[in-house]
């Protein structure tokens, strides 16, 4: 079964502060994917990215990186110099059984709070 | 022009009703979702159709009854409204069923029962 960990349940910083969200995720499968949603005070959730587990290199978008360690089963997603509208609610998200036939499945987080004061 | 659009928003019902909620997506998808998420924000998978059959059901109670009459469109009946289906749904949709396919989520429909 998999599972997705997220220890962080709300994280409070100020702006210009820069912030790293922890993911744990658990599968027994080889082949998987690993993504991250924002969903913002207004309710939506926002597809940020994805990432299998083939690569692990690190990724880095604007102020945004994701580091995936497949040793330590972990996706960490850090937002430099964070700003107000970097709060919002924050899901990883593990999908696997590409290869063995089942249909897919995203398993969430609990989700961590992301809050930034100005 | 929004991909993936839920309506109502909002939907404020008394206990044993029942009520539906629609989904429609612009992307050309062939899968889509309904997941629930709960007060605490926790999000679960209810139910996955792939080309209007049912390819995912995760035990949810059988007042849920999904119905995709082609594959743009994936709506939920709900019947017999009980206190503990108040939540946000949320429906998705993936180019696929498979797991590299990311999934995009409309703006979700807040249901309270009253």
């Amino acid at each position: 079964a998999q599972k997705v960990t997220q220890a962080q349940t709300e994280i409070s910083v100020v702006e210009k502060e820069d912030v790293t969200l922890d993911c744990v995720y658990e599968t027994r499968d080889t082949t998987y994917y690993l993504f991250w949603y924002k969903q913002p005070p207004s309710g939506e959730l926002v597809f940020l990215i994805r990432r299998n587990s083939f690569d692990e290199q690190n990724e880095i978008s604007g102020r945004y990186s994701w580091n995936f360690q497949k040793s330590t089963s972990s996706f960490n997603f850090t937002i430099t110099a964070s700003q107000v509208v970097d709060s919002a609610v924050y899901f990883c998200a593990l999908s696997d059984a590409l290869y063995t036939g089942a249909n897919s499945k995203l398993t969430f987080g609990k989700g961590i709070t992301l809050s930034v004061r100005p | 022009d929004t991909a993936v659009s839920q309506t109502p928003k909002y939907l404020v019902t008394q206990m044993g009703n029942d009520k539906s909620i629609k989904c429609e997506q612009n992307l050309g998808h062939d899968t889509m979702y309904w997941y629930k998420q709960d007060s605490k924000k926790f999000l679960k998978i209810m139910f996955s159709y792939n080309n209007k059959e049912l390819i995912i059901n995760e035990t949810v109670p059988n007042r849920f009854s999904p119905k995709s009459p082609d594959k743009a469109h994936l709506n939920l009946h709900i019947n017999s409204l009980e206190l503990g289906d108040s939540a946000v749904y949320f429906c998705a949709s993936s180019q696929g069923p498979y797991s590299n396919q990311p999934q995009h989520f409309g703006d979700g429909t807040r249901l309270s029962i009253l």
